[in-house]
């Protein structure tokens, strides 16, 4: 199996400007994660999903954040306007119906200038 | 509310001896317990697991020892190896919660030869 893809693996962009990021879970996986990762708050779970729903989204920090899952083998995140505090490293990780362990993808490195 | 704790954030070992990465928790729900492995610029990798019916769980040169009492797991790496200086994190999770993680903060390791 492929594992967890990711894209684009790195973004750079103007604050004000949209972004999407990708992620495509491990064939099979019913539950997908979105992580943040930075400095200061360390690894921080943004949304989930099991079986393409959103079961909890209390961690997106605000309303320029939205996440969809159309089908089982897609996911977005999106940050629109996007700002500079948004920089941070992004994961996506997904997990099997069978247990909790959750493997993660690469990870996208943004950047907002 | 931090639920996971790893209140050491760096560890130098010598090559050969033997790492001691600790965690603990808060949450007496907590019933699996995992511990991730992250490379710079890599997404963090799944190395080891353990459900709170066992107190220890062995996977070459790792072991993880736990506590329910105390709170607390470890992870032993013996012996240890440069190639295992990275970024650990342990998280933990609750039955039948949708596969939701709650991950610490890391611990970075450093492996000397």
């Amino acid at each position: 199996d492929a594992g967890v893809i990711q894209s684009p693996r790195h973004e750079v962009t103007e604050m004000g400007q949209e972004v999407t990021l990708r992620c495509k879970p491990i064939s099979g996986h019913n539950s997908l994660f979105w992580y943040r990762q930075t400095m200061m708050r360390g690894l921080e779970l943004l949304i989930y999903f099991n079986n393409n729903v959103p079961i909890d989204d209390s961690g997106m920090p605000e309303d320029r954040f939205s996440a969809k899952m159309p089908n089982a083998s897609f996911s977005t995140l999106k940050i629109q306007p996007s700002e500079p505090r948004d920089s941070a490293v992004y994961f996506c990780a997904s997990s099997s119906p069978l247990r909790d362990t959750q493997y993660f993808g690469p990870g996208t490195r943004l950047t907002v200038l | 509310d931090q639920q996971v704790k790893q209140n050491s954030p760096s560890l130098s070992v010598q090559e050969g001896r033997i790492s001691i990465l600790n965690c603990d928790y808060t949450n007496s729900m907590f019933d699996y317990f995992l511990w991730y492995k992250k490379y710079p610029a890599e997404g963090p990798t799944f190395l080891i697991s353990i459900s709170s019916i066992k107190d220890k769980n062995e996977d070459g040169r790792f072991t993880v020892f736990l506590n329910k009492s105390a709170k607390h797991l470890s992870l032993h790496i013996v012996p240890s190896q440069p190639g295992d200086s990275a970024v650990y994190f342990c998280a933990a999770s609750v039955y039948n919660q949708g596969g939701k993680l709650i991950f610490g903060q890391g611990t970075e390791l450093s492996v000397k030869p």
